[in-house]
């Protein structure tokens, strides 16, 4: 069974550092994506960044990339010059392949903490 | 183009009623999903549509829970004979399937339900 786990409960980052949240997973297919969610206080969850398994070239979206090891199965995320608006539970999810579709295994998420 | 929305965004409700929510995807997406995420947690599969087809049903989904799609728009879950361990944020989100996308899922801001 395809599993994530985050390690990190929370953590905390001065404005304007570097962060790095960790994931790895578990999983005996070869082609998959990989995703980072973020859902701030009381809103939505919102799409930061995805991963194509078969890609060798770590994703990057501004100021948030990935170092995705295929290998060791580890998917972290790097965030840059954070903002207060970073401040989020974020969750790493493994795109699990259905007989005629897909769905999403959540891990259980790193609370993240911007201070200024 | 608006996002996933969904209706109400709060429920309250006493133990033993039943409750329908409500999820209007992203137009155009032919895929649909309802999660579960209780506090703290990463989020739980529970259902798919593709178009009007429910094609998969997570075991998490007991019969006391029902989703439709009728018309491959809009869909509904409705819970009956609530228990109090239903009470959890139900989220849906939609995704677009193309012959060579990624079929990423957004989100909708999710229905807070509580049960007394």
């Amino acid at each position: 069974a395809q599993t994530v786990t985050q390690s990190q409960p929370e953590m905390s980052v001065q404005e304007a550092e570097t962060v790095t949240l960790s994931c790895t997973y578990d999983t005996s297919e070869n082609n998959y994506y990989l995703f980072w969610y973020k859902q701030p206080p009381s809103r939505q969850m919102i799409l930061v960044i995805r991963q194509e398994a078969y890609k060798q070239q770590n994703a990057t979206e501004n100021r948030f990339s990935v170092n995705f090891q295929k290998a060791a199965k580890s998917f972290s995320l790097k965030i840059s010059d954070s903002q207060l608006g970073d401040t989020a539970m974020y969750f790493c999810a493994f795109m699990k392949h259905l007989g005629y579709g897909n769905k999403l295994v959540f891990g259980a998420g790193t609370i993240l903490r911007v201070k200024s | 183009d608006t996002g996933v929305s969904q209706n109400p965004r709060h429920k309250i409700t006493k133990r033993g009623q039943n409750v329908t929510f409500r999820c209007d995807p992203i137009s155009e997406h032919n895929r649909l999903y309802w999660y579960r995420q209780t506090l703290g947690q990463g989020p739980e599969f529970l259902t798919y549509f593709q178009n009007e087809a429910q094609l998969e049903k997570s075991r998490l989904l007991s019969d006391r829970f029902s989703a439709e799609r009728p018309k491959g728009s809009f869909s509904t879950l409705e819970i009956q004979r609530t228990e109090q361990g239903d009470s959890a944020m139900y989220l849906c989100a939609s995704s677009l399937r193309e012959l060579a996308g990624e079929d990423t899922q957004y989100f909708g801001p999710g229905t807070r339900l509580t049960v007394l």
